[in-house]
């Protein structure tokens, strides 16, 4: 069992829609996670992190986590062309190792 | 500096040969990370480091790689006797603290021949 699992997609979406993005992490002593954007040929940058239960809103962007089910999501509001990118879960274990998703690839088509 | 940079960012080696691949992290960070992607999949952890120490090198896929940290800052990945299978891009990170967030530099793109 992979310790972050994300569907590889593609998800599409279109223009203007709602995102949604999901992962799921296997080790309940999992401190934080943390959500990357990786568009094709470049590197990961950080949209958003999340320590808490519940939801953190930045913009567009809203972060939900729930410890009682290992899972955490991220959801892109106004899906914009831009947002098209592989999107990478990762979550923080004993302030020692990252673990990170394989990715979900989100298509968003105008 | 301003962000993570990594040297070079191309290379193209033939099987056989040793690589040195550097990590130049953000000004202050104490963590810095090492990971390797391969084409259409997800970070491979390689390695940490917590200021010039590697607490944790379980993630070195065989006993070919290496890496250190000197000053607690620039580091080095070094692969010997390369092979195919170690084509891929190699992404180091850095953050103020291990733990926090991770900010990654451009990556380092490997051709073994």
């Amino acid at each position: 069992q992979k310790e972050v699992e994300q569907n590889s997609g593609p998800l599409s979406v279109p223009e203007g829609a709602i995102a949604s993005l999901n992962c799921t992490y296997s080790d309940r002593g999992s401190q934080s996670f943390f959500w990357y954007r990786q568009y094709s040929g470049k590197s990961p940058e950080l949209i958003m992190f999340i320590y808490s239960n519940g939801d953190k809103e930045d913009g567009r962007f809203t972060a939900q986590l729930n410890k009682a089910s290992q899972y955490v999501s991220l959801l892109i509001r106004d899906s914009q062309p831009s947002d098209s990118a592989t999107y990478l879960c990762a979550v923080n274990l004993n302030f020692n190792k990252f673990y990170f998703g394989s990715g979900t690839k989100l298509n968003v088509k105008p | 500096g301003a962000g993570v940079s990594q040297s070079p960012s191309n290379k193209v080696t033939e099987k056989g040969k040793d690589v040195e691949l550097r990590c130049d992290p953000i000004s202050g960070h104490t963590a810095l990370y090492w990971y390797r992607q391969s084409l259409g999949q997800g970070l491979e952890f390689l390695i940490y480091f917590q200021g010039n120490s590697a607490p944790d090198k379980s993630g070195l896929p065989s006993d070919r790689f290496s890496a250190e940290r000197t000053g607690g800052s620039v580091s080095t990945l070094t692969i010997q006797r390369t092979q195919q299978e170690d084509s891929a891009v190699y992404l180091c990170a850095s953050s103020s603290n291990t733990g926090e967030t991770q900010y990654f530099g451009p990556g380092t793109r490997l051709l073994v021949l």
